[in-house]
């Protein structure tokens, strides 16, 4: 069974400095997707980034970062020069390629980070 | 605006009630998902359908109800035989099933709490 681990369940930091989040998963498929999504205060999730097994490159995309690893089976989320906006909880979540049916989308328990002004 | 919208917001029920979540989206999606989320955990799948006038059972499906009579709607009923239904309800829908790795996209939630 797939699993998805988020060992870190809060996280603090002041304002400008640098955060990476953790996750690790776990699966027996070669083909599955990773994601990243943020659920501010709100309570709506919001779609960060998806990867396939296969694109190992890592990402950047303004002050956000990832890092994907299959070698050790993570996914790292970094946010640089956090600012009071990125406070939010972020889920990491994997989904097996099923050919369209059956599949799941399974989500780690989630890391709230708190950026302190 | 394009998006998926889910009512109410908040909803309290009466223990033995039954109460039905309304999830509506225009994104022309083919599948739609509807996941619960408890306080300090990540989601878990209780309905999705890929199809109109089909869908399965998630992980925790045991006291819910669903249909998809129209590609739009997929609206979730949680019944008296839910033992502990108050919790954090998200819909969801997605170009196509999740089998093919597509991305989820989600709604702004509907808390449930029972009195």
């Amino acid at each position: 069974a797939q699993k998805v681990t988020q060992a870190q369940t809060e996280i603090s930091v002041v304002e400008k400095e640098d955060v990476t989040l953790d996750c690790v998963y776990e699966t027996r498929d070669t083909t599955y997707y990773l994601f990243w999504y943020k659920q501010p205060p709100s309570g709506e999730l919001v779609f960060l980034i998806r990867r396939n097994s296969f694109d190992e490159q890592n990402e950047i995309s303004g002050r956000y970062s990832w890092n994907f690893q299959k070698s050790t089976s993570s996914f790292n989320f970094t946010i640089t020069a956090s600012q009071v906006v990125d406070s939010a909880v972020y889920f990491c979540a994997l989904s097996e390629y099923r050919g369209g049916s059956g599949s799941r989308l399974t989500f780690g328990e989630g890391t709230q980070l708190t950026v302190n002004p | 605006d394009g998006g998926i919208t889910q009512s109410p917001k908040y909803l309290f029920r009466k223990e033995g009630q039954n109460v039905t979540l309304s999830c509506e989206q225009n994104l022309n999606h083919d599948a739609m998902y509807w996941y619960r989320q408890d306080p300090g955990q990540g989601l878990r799948l209780i309905y999705y359908s890929q199809i109109v006038n089909d869908f399965q059972k998630g992980d925790i499906a045991e006291g819910y109800s669903v249909s998809r009579e129209k590609k739009e709607s997929f609206p979730l009923t949680v019944t008296s035989a839910q033992k502990n239904p108050t919790a954090f309800y998200l819909c969801a829908s997605s170009i196509k099933g999740q089998g093919s790795g597509n991305t989820i996209y989600f709604g702004e939630g509907s808390w449930l709490t029972v009195v």
